[in-house]
């Protein structure tokens, strides 16, 4: 089975840092994703990441350890447009992605 | 965008009636999903597709059937609705590229009265 935990909510104040954590239990493991969802809207594709480390990608960085189970999606200099649910989801070997229940990130002027 | 339409996008519905929902792409992607998404649960996996008459259970597949025909399409069907089924459902493919990343249609809001 899968066990993907990721926090309720988060508050943050513009152009501030907010870095949200996801961490996973799952049969296999073959990459974790990082999905934004504004509300009423699809999911978006963030990030990928499939080797233990950082990527980076504009505002937004995505870290894995794959030892420990652990991911984060760092956002920096916040704007009032990244209120949104962040998603973390793991892949198993068969092309199934398995998802958090999200994160839902309020920014504040 | 990934060519993904979903319909309906809304529609309201009776306990026991058949439901079913279509998922349409235009650029011959082989996989395709479908997904409900509820408060607190996140997105689930229902049924997935990984060809033509290929199909596989996700993690909440009971009270759900799929089928698919022909690439484009990958129907959702709720043979009697209940109330427990009411929901987003979101269908997607997955992208060509290195990551696989999936590309989500805009979503059915479905309501079982």
């Amino acid at each position: 089975g899968q066990n993907i935990d990721q926090p309720t909510e988060m508050t943050a104040t513009e152009g501030a840092i907010v870095q949200i954590n996801c961490t996973y239990q799952t049969s296999g493991f073959n990459g974790l994703f990082w999905y934004q969802q504004h509300a009423g809207e699809a999911p978006t594709f963030l990030s990928y990441n499939v080797l233990d480390g950082l990527e980076e990608k504009g505002r937004f960085s995505s870290f894995l350890s794959r030892s420990k189970g652990y991911s984060y999606l760092l956002l920096k200099e916040l704007q009032m447009k990244d209120s949104a649910s962040y998603l973390c989801a793991v892949r198993d070997g068969d092309y199934k992605l398995s998802f958090g229940a999200g994160t839902t990130v309020t920014v504040r002027a | 965008d990934a060519g993904i339409t979903q319909s309906p996008r809304h529609k309201v519905t009776e306990t026991g009636t058949p439901v079913t929902l279509r998922c349409h792409q235009t650029e011959n992607h082989r996989y395709m999903y479908w997904y409900r998404q509820d408060p607190g649960h996140g997105l689930r996996l229902i049924h997935y597709s990984y060809g033509v008459k290929d199909t596989d259970k996700g993690e909440v597949s009971d009270g759900y059937s799929v089928s698919r025909s022909k690439t484009e399409d990958f129907l959702l069907t709720l043979e009697s609705a209940t109330s427990s089924q009411t929901s987003v459902y979101f269908c997607a493919i997955k992208g060509d590229r290195e990551a696989g990343e999936l590309f989500f249609g805009e979503g059915s809001r479905l309501t079982v009265l």
